[in-house]
């Protein structure tokens, strides 16, 4: 299986910070990545697609980059309703797999 | 309006059977692939299954494999997942999702989920 290593697992940051997680793969992915942002009691929600894509409806202040085994996830500026955990997937291969989550909270 | 409605949750104990049903409304649903992800008590995310638009195409996450088995009827709109000799380990949340498009892969639409509870 490929795992998905994210990190940080959880940060702290005001509002209006730069926020940079990041994803890495234990085998070269393509850009076959997405992420999805999860609120406490939700389902989680798509956000960018095929590593940089951004997903309809979507706010601009997210972001996606990176391809093969390495991808970073961007919020430009911190908004309160951007407190939720944040996940990464691959969907190169089966099973397709999601990384541990990172958390994100308000300082 | 793209709804998902899953049902079927509840206790079990273990070695138990359950079928989990999920609901499909506004789109087409002969049309796309759909998948179940589960997500343990402060866990993250784990992929279980998906179909293919038509039910030919079947994968499953590693582990799973001989105990569940996804479906889907197209005529009724829904989606499911039969679990068999069910474990503590597959307590968890489980969520029916749509995926973005064909050959997509990602998961666009999510139903709210169905609590599933392995414990004698």
């Amino acid at each position: 299986d490929i795992q998905m290593t994210q990190s940080p697992s959880s940060l702290s940051a005001s509002v209006g910070d730069r926020v940079t997680i990041t994803c890495q793969a234990s085998q070269d992915i393509g850009s076959y990545l997405n992420w999805y942002q999860q609120k406490p009691g939700k389902a989680p929600k798509l956000l960018i697609y095929v590593a940089s894509s951004l997903e309809t409806g979507v706010p601009s202040r997210f972001s996606g980059s990176g391809s093969g085994t390495d991808f970073t996830f961007t919020i430009s500026s911190l908004q309160p309703e951007d407190i939720a955990t944040y996940y990464c997937q691959q969907y190169d291969v089966v099973p397709r797999t999601f990384g541990g989550g990172t958390k994100v909270e308000i300082k | 309006e793209v709804q998902l409605v899953e049902s079927g949750g509840g206790l079990v104990k273990p070695g138990e059977s359950l079928r989990l049903s999920c609901a499909a409304s506004g789109f087409t649903f002969m049309s796309y692939s759909m998948t179940w992800v589960r997500q343990a008590p402060g866990k993250g995310l784990q992929w279980v299954a998906s179909i293919s638009s038509t039910g030919t195409y079947i994968e499953y996450g590693d582990s799973l494999k001989g105990r569940f088995t996804i479906s889907r009827d197209n005529a009724k709109k829904s989606l499911y997942l039969q679990m068999n000799d069910l474990r503590a380990g597959d307590t968890a949340v489980y969520y029916c999702a749509r995926d973005k498009g064909p050959y997509s892969n990602s998961l666009q639409h999510w139903g709210q989920g169905t609590l599933v509870t392995v414990s004698s």
